[in-house]
């Protein structure tokens, strides 16, 4: 049974930093590129970032280019993102997806994170 | 870029059929056929419906049906039923070599 499980969130001021993690189990976490998608409270899905299975080719939308950084550790079966310069528009809840066949084809979500970015 | 236009909201009743459309432009929706749809209930992670445009995975119900037609492609609820209401997205590759969502649907069963 596929299984993710984000951790990592919370409350942080506006201009700093957090790392989320997301741990997979119930498939070959290294044969799938991996994805962070966020909603913010009462709104839509927007895609964050997304990572190849070897972690060779990394993407980001644009309102977060230069101050996300998505990892993996295949090794552990790890999905991180690392968070900087945080403003109050990233707060949201963050899932971590898994691709098919490529990135964009999300076939299984985890239950998500929540960052809450206020001073 | 900006999301995927979506309806926000459609109604039916039980046993209706109902359409959600999904538009965008030549760069991503009409460009490709990595069109997918996903089902949110209330306070649940999205579960896939559709991928490809028109490809169903194992178990979900043969209702759900996806098509496209140039910058516009759509999901289709046949025999519409109670537990079928909850928020639609559609997500589209594009051209940048990013992922786009539409701005979602909630679909309400009469």
């Amino acid at each position: 049974e596929v299984q993710l499980v984000e951790s990592g969130g919370g409350l942080v001021q506006p201009g700093g930093s957090l790392r989320l993690s997301c741990t997979a189990s119930g498939f070959s976490f290294g044969n799938y590129a991996m994805n962070w998608v966020r909603q913010a409270p009462g709104k839509g899905l927007q895609w964050v970032s997304a990572l190849s299975g070897s972690g060779g080719n990394t993407y980001y939308a644009d309102s977060v280019k230069g101050r996300f950084t998505i990892s993996r550790d295949n090794s552990k079966n790890t999905l991180d993102l690392q968070m900087h310069s945080l403003r109050a528009e990233d707060t949201a809840l963050y899932y971590c997806a898994k691709g098919s066949s490529g990135f964009d084809d999300i076939d299984f979500w985890g239950q998500g994170t929540l960052v809450a970015v206020s001073s | 870029q900006s999301a995927l236009t979506q309806p926000p909201s459609v109604s039916g009743s039980p046993g209706e059929s109902v359409t959600i459309s999904c538009t965008g432009s030549s760069s991503d929706v009409g460009g490709y056929d990595r069109v997918s749809w996903y089902q949110q209930p209330p306070g649940t992670a999205p579960k896939l419906m559709i991928y490809d445009v028109s490809h169903r995975p194992s178990g979900v119900p043969h209702r759900f049906s996806g098509s496209k037609s140039g910058n516009t492609a759509s999901l289709t609820i046949s025999g519409l039923q109670t537990e079928d209401e909850a928020d639609y997205y559609c997500s589209s590759y594009t051209s940048a070599s990013t992922l786009l969502f539409g701005g979602g649907t909630k679909v309400t069963v009469l």
